[in-house]
């Protein structure tokens, strides 16, 4: 069935260091992903979203490529900061009936000064 | 932008009970989804509402779940009865459109713990 997979749990980085997070799915529809962000006691918020394979897509510094033929959504940035400290959702959304999203397990990302 | 609120934030409850959980959507938005997510694991779809009807559920959506949305009010999930499983926090969104591209716009969750 569909799913979405997040490699690493917990993520600890000093500031101003790269960041990849891993995101890959499978589904046997077009793919929609979408990176959501959530910061303690907030609600998720969407950070990224694409359907066009081998296109990078950006927001506020963070960006990433929907490559098909590999099934992936890494999500990035160049230099992590403070404030970059949340929780990250992989999410596929299914792209019949409800367009529900399925979740991955989320990557907790610390930075650290 | 715009925000969904949920109400209340913690519900703590004794197992038989029926709770109900609120949500606020966006104002001008028309599809509604409930999402549960158990502690540790990821978030996952219940069911989700448009234009008074359900339109889809999950097989987590038990007979024991109900959705409504009386007149524009609020969004609501009921649980009669309710059960020790049913602790998780449940996430309440809403999005204007459907289709691939359309953002759910998600509330900061209703924790509840079933004793």
């Amino acid at each position: 069935g569909d799913s979405v997979t997040q490699t690493e749990g917990l993520v600890t980085l000093t500031k101003g260091l790269p960041v990849m997070l891993n995101c890959t799915y499978q589904t046997t529809y077009s793919p929609f992903l979408f990176w959501y962000v959530q910061h303690l006691n907030e609600a998720p918020k969407l950070l990224l979203k694409s359907s066009t394979d081998n296109k990078r897509t950006e927001h506020q510094g963070f960006y990433a490529t929907l490559h098909k033929s590999s099934s992936s959504f890494h999500l990035q940035k160049s230099s992590v900061q403070l404030s970059d400290s949340a929780l990250y959702f992989c999410a596929l959304s299914l792209s019949s009936g409800s367009w529900q999203l399925i979740f991955g397990s989320g990557t907790q990302l610390t930075v650290m000064p | 932008g715009p925000k969904v609120l949920q109400i209340p934030s913690h519900q703590i409850i004794d197992m038989g009970q029926m709770v109900t959980l609120n949500c606020d959507p966006v104002s001008n938005h028309l599809y509604f989804y409930w999402y549960k997510q158990i502690l540790g694991q990821q978030m996952e779809f219940l069911v989700n509402f448009y234009n008074g009807k359900v339109m889809e559920k999950s097989k987590l959506f038990k007979d024991q779940f109900s959705v409504e949305r009386p007149d524009g009010s609020y969004f609501t999930l009921k649980i009669q009865p309710t059960a020790l499983e049913d602790s998780a926090v449940y996430f309440c969104a809403s999005s204007l459109g459907t289709g691939g591209h359309a953002e759910q716009f998600f509330g900061p969750g209703t924790r509840l713990t079933v004793l």
